[in-house]
């Protein structure tokens, strides 16, 4: 079947300008993660969504950043007033309950670039 | 919050040849710890978990281990092929919601 799937691909944005990211996960996967992977490192969480939810968004960085999920299940994460210091793959993921007996599933990412 | 630690950052073997993976982690109350493999551009997936009611795990020729005392967790990958070849990462979650710590990740090239 589908798995997660995000778009766009590639985002090329400029400094100070407002972004998009969007999230169209499993069908039937109740809970949606993001995470930020910079070059060479691990994926670095940022906020988890339990249904509509936002049950732990202790990952995000600061206010620039939002996420939402209005309906449980397209999630859009929101950045404002973007920096160059957020350029990095932004990667979301599902899985089917949550917890620990749920794998997570991850999408392809969305490449951002802010110059 | 938890913290993961990952070695080595590279490891280079020879086709046939067995890899080798090692994790700590900082949370004793962690208790799942997934492996992804990522290629250059793809997204990461999961080759194989272990939970922590159990100390070993195998599929054909991966197999992980985990040593709650010690709290750290290693991935052992036998009779290595090129197309092993990857960046791999460990994780843990001590979380109800299963939010992973990554490690480093470790840039595994298996020469043919």
């Amino acid at each position: 079947g589908a798995g997660v799937s995000q778009t766009p691909s590639n985002k090329v944005t400029e400094k100070g300008k407002y972004v998009e990211l969007r999230c169209d996960p499993i069908s039937g996967h109740t809970a949606l993660y993001w995470y930020r992977q910079s070059l060479g490192q691990g994926p670095e969480f940022l906020i988890y969504f339990q249904g509509t939810g936002a049950a732990d968004d202790s990952g995000l960085p600061n206010d620039r950043f939002f996420a939402v999920r209005p309906e449980g299940s397209v999630s859009t994460l929101k950045i404002q007033r973007t920096e160059r210091g957020d350029s990095a793959v932004y990667l979301c993921a599902s899985s089917l309950r949550g917890g620990r007996n749920s794998p997570l599933h991850f999408g392809n990412g969305t490449r951002l670039t802010v110059t | 919050g938890e913290n993961v630690e990952q070695h080595p950052s590279t490891l280079s073997v020879q086709e046939g040849d067995s890899a080798v993976i090692k994790c700590t982690y900082s949370d004793s109350a962690s208790n799942y710890f997934p492996w992804y493999k990522q290629e250059l551009g793809k997204r990461p997936q999961l080759i194989i978990d272990i939970r922590s009611n159990v100390g070993e795990k195998k599929d054909q020729r991966i197999a992980v281990t985990l040593n709650k005392t010690a709290k750290h967790f290693s991935l052992h990958i036998t009779e290595t092929q090129p197309e092993d070849s990857a960046v791999y990462f460990c994780a843990a979650s001590s979380s109800a919601g299963n939010m992973l710590t990554f490690g480093g990740g470790t840039r595994l090239m298996v020469k043919p």
